[in-house]
């Protein structure tokens, strides 16, 4: 059985770094891209980004370039995703999902983490 | 952009009813490209249908996909108490910034 477990909820001050894990298990981690999905409080959910773990090759949704930074470790299986200079609209959940390509930087999100809250306050 | 937009809103609807949930792109998406989710109230979301009408392991028959170019359904054919969740449709090719509808929201009547 495959599972994406995310670390616990977070608070960081404007203009601050959080970083964000994902470990999989019951997977073989470079076999899989990482997905991550920010929901606002009481919003729809948006795509932040894709990322590779098998050669560390990202794709960022433009609005979250240069804002956000995704990474790995694959001898922990377990990936990460950092908000950088956080602003207070940064606040939401944010989800990691994974799944098998379907194609170069494109496949479905068929196995989901249980979410991490991050505030942003001062 | 491709956006893509979902309707209604809102539904409401009572337990057994089938409903039909819409999702239209504003360019052509290819069908193997869309993709739905449930999301139920604090829970993570959870994959439905992929490549517009196949459903995803574990899935009830009672959902369905269907469509093509920029308009795609999903229907539910009878409504069960755990179905009143919100549902998402999402394009996921190489060009699409795998982006999300808005959400429609079933709501039990």
């Amino acid at each position: 059985e495959v599972q994406v477990i995310q670390s616990g909820a977070d608070v960081g001050k404007p203009g601050a770094s959080v970083r964000i894990s994902c470990k999989i298990t019951g997977y073989t981690f470079t076999d899989l891209y990482i997905h991550w999905v920010q929901q606002a409080p009481g919003k729809g959910l948006e795509w932040v980004g894709l990322f590779d773990p098998n050669n560390d090759e990202t794709e960022y949704s433009a609005r979250f370039q240069g804002r956000v930074a995704m990474t790995a470790d694959t001898s922990m299986d377990t990936a990460y995703l950092e908000l950088i200079n956080m602003r207070s609209e940064d606040t939401a959940v944010y989800y990691c999902a994974a799944a098998p390509p379907l194609e170069w930087l494109s496949s479905t999100l068929d196995y989901w983490g249980q979410g991490t809250p991050i505030l942003v306050s001062a | 952009e491709n956006v893509l937009t979902q309707s209604p809103g809102t539904l409401s609807l009572s337990p057994g009813e089938g409903v039909t949930l819409s999702c239209r792109a504003s360019q052509s998406v290819t069908s193997k490209y869309l993709a739905w989710y449930q999301q139920r109230p604090g829970q993570a979301p959870r994959l439905l249908i992929f490549g517009a009408s196949h459903r995803a392991a574990g899935i009830p028959d009672r959902f369905s996909g269907s469509g093509s170019g920029t308009d795609f359904t999903l229907t539910i054919s009878r409504l069960e108490p755990e179905d009143f969740a919100v549902y998402y449709c999402q394009q996921y090719g190489r060009s699409s910034s795998h982006s999300f509808g808005q959400g429609t929201k079933l709501e039990i009547k």
